[in-house]
């Protein structure tokens, strides 16, 4: 069965780094997801993108973050300065083939991002 | 703005009894509802879905939700706990707006499910 993959499982960064975190959605699925869940918070949604482009953002999609589609297969969520805040799970998600967006969405394992 | 409100943050029961999340909704529209379940140190199952077909909605692993919409309410229910359901349980509406070409999905606080031998 088509699954959701997300690299890497954990990542520890110190803060003011970069961080890259990676996805690779099911392969005819056009609607791509971050949400991130804090630790015994609930997950929230970060951003949808379709169309190489954003969809739609959360007021926590700040400009520290930025999403890609950098060759037709991955999904990346890029961190440029994280933030002691900023650790969490990432999960991403995919949906929806031409059409519909409304698919339900599927979810990778997620990153844990821990920022030191 | 829809949203859900899960009723418990835990839950426990015996092995082998009826196990009953709560989860009530709010929304303009029709809602679709979901649950997902996260096993520790894993991802975000899809256990079931409603989107406004038969009311009562059967998942997996013997789960089921019955939407009430005059009780605005979805609640997770299971006839016999096994050890291996004890995990995090997650109630999810999503958006209908279509201004942004894709959906959101909203989620609740959670209600971990504690399953006693």
């Amino acid at each position: 069965e088509p699954e959701v993959t997300q690299t890497p499982s954990h990542q520890v960064t110190q803060m003011g780094q970069e961080v890259i975190l990676r996805c690779v959605p099911i392969s005819n699925h056009l609607y791509f997801y971050w949400y991130r869940q804090i630790l015994g918070q609930k997950v929230e949604f970060l951003v949808s993108f379709y169309n190489n482009e954003i969809s739609e953002k959360s007021e926590i999609f700040d400009d520290q973050f930025s999403v890609e589609r950098p060759d037709g297969s991955n999904f990346t969520l890029k961190i440029r300065s994280t933030k002691l805040e900023d650790s969490a799970m990432y999960f991403c998600a995919s949906s929806g083939g031409r059409g519909r967006p409304d698919n339900e969405q599927f979810f990778g394992p997620g990153t844990r991002l821990t920022v030191l | 703005a829809q949203s859900v409100t899960q009723l418990d943050s835990h839950v426990s029961v015996s092995e082998g009894t009826p196990v009953l999340l709560r989860c009530n909704y709010s929304s303009s529209y029709s809602p679709s509802l979901f649950w997902y379940v996260q096993h520790p140190n894993k991802g975000l199952q899809l256990l079931l879905k409603y989107t406004s077909a038969a009311t009562l909605v059967k998942g997996i692993n013997g789960f089921e939700a019955e939407f009430k919409k005059s009780e605005t309410s979805f609640h997770l229910t299971k006839p016999s706990a096994h050890m291996s359901d004890a995990a995090e349980y997650f109630c999810v509406v999503r958006t209908n707006t279509l201004t942004s070409g894709t959906y959101k999905y909203i989620f609740g606080t959670g209600t971990r499910l504690k399953v006693l031998a």
